[in-house]
């Protein structure tokens, strides 16, 4: 089976740096995914990790490490509009087009 | 512009009463997905569909149904045996195979009279 778990809430002001950290117990999967969600609005895909090490993509990056079960997202310069739920998920390997979701870190960004 | 369309963006269901939630993409598309969110919560997945004619329960399928008739349509009912149904419904699709991303459709939020 797969389990994925984020803090449920982090706040950080205007101009910080951020880190929301994913830890999972899965059999098996491809890569760490993760989305932004803003409140009423649809998931939209940020940044992917198919192996360990950081990826960078603007303002974010994310960080994949296999060996620790472990994954974070990493928001820099934090901007209002940041504030949004994000989501790690992956890809099952014995099932390739099955997704799974982490139940969701609520980011508050304050001026 | 290729996306996905959900409708309707709110609908209501009377007691005993099945209701269907559309989900149209024009991106080509293999795979297709229904997910449920409830307030401050995840994502589940209710089905989903890897190619068409062809689609699976996901980890909450009981008291919905689906249909793959179309590469482009994957249309949602909840059923009267969903119990529960208010909630935020978000399809989504993905090339399938190797395909990492899922686009995401913009919700149908479901309410109960």
């Amino acid at each position: 089976g797969q389990s994925l778990e984020q803090p449920s809430e982090v706040t950080a002001v205007e101009g910080a740096i951020v880190q929301i950290n994913c830890t999972y117990q899965t059999s098996g999967f491809y890569g760490l995914s993760w989305y932004q969600q803003h409140d009423g609005g649809a998931p939209t895909f940020l940044s992917y990790n198919a192996l360990d090490g950081l990826e960078e993509t603007g303002r974010f990056s994310s960080f994949l490490s296999r060996s620790d079960s472990y994954g974070y997202l990493l928001l820099q310069e934090l901007q209002m509009k940041d504030s949004a739920s994000y989501f790690c998920a992956v890809r099952a390997i014995y099932n390739f087009n099955k997704f799974y979701f982490g139940s969701g870190t609520k980011l508050n960004v304050k001026p | 512009d290729g996306g996905i369309t959900q409708s309707p963006k709110y609908l209501f269901r009377k007691e005993g009463q099945n209701v269907t939630l559309s989900c149209e993409q024009n991106l080509n598309h293999d795979a297709m997905y229904w997910y449920r969110q409830d307030p401050g919560q995840g994502l589940r997945l209710i089905y989903y569909s890897q190619i068409v004619n062809d689609f699976q329960k996901g980890d909450i399928a009981e008291g919905y149904s689906v249909s793959r008739e179309k590469k482009e349509s994957f249309p949602l009912t909840v059923t009267s045996a969903q119990k529960n149904p208010t909630a935020f419904y978000l399809c989504a699709s993905s090339i399938g195979g190797e395909g990492e991303t899922q686009y995401f459709g913009p919700g149908t939020r479901l309410l109960v009279l």
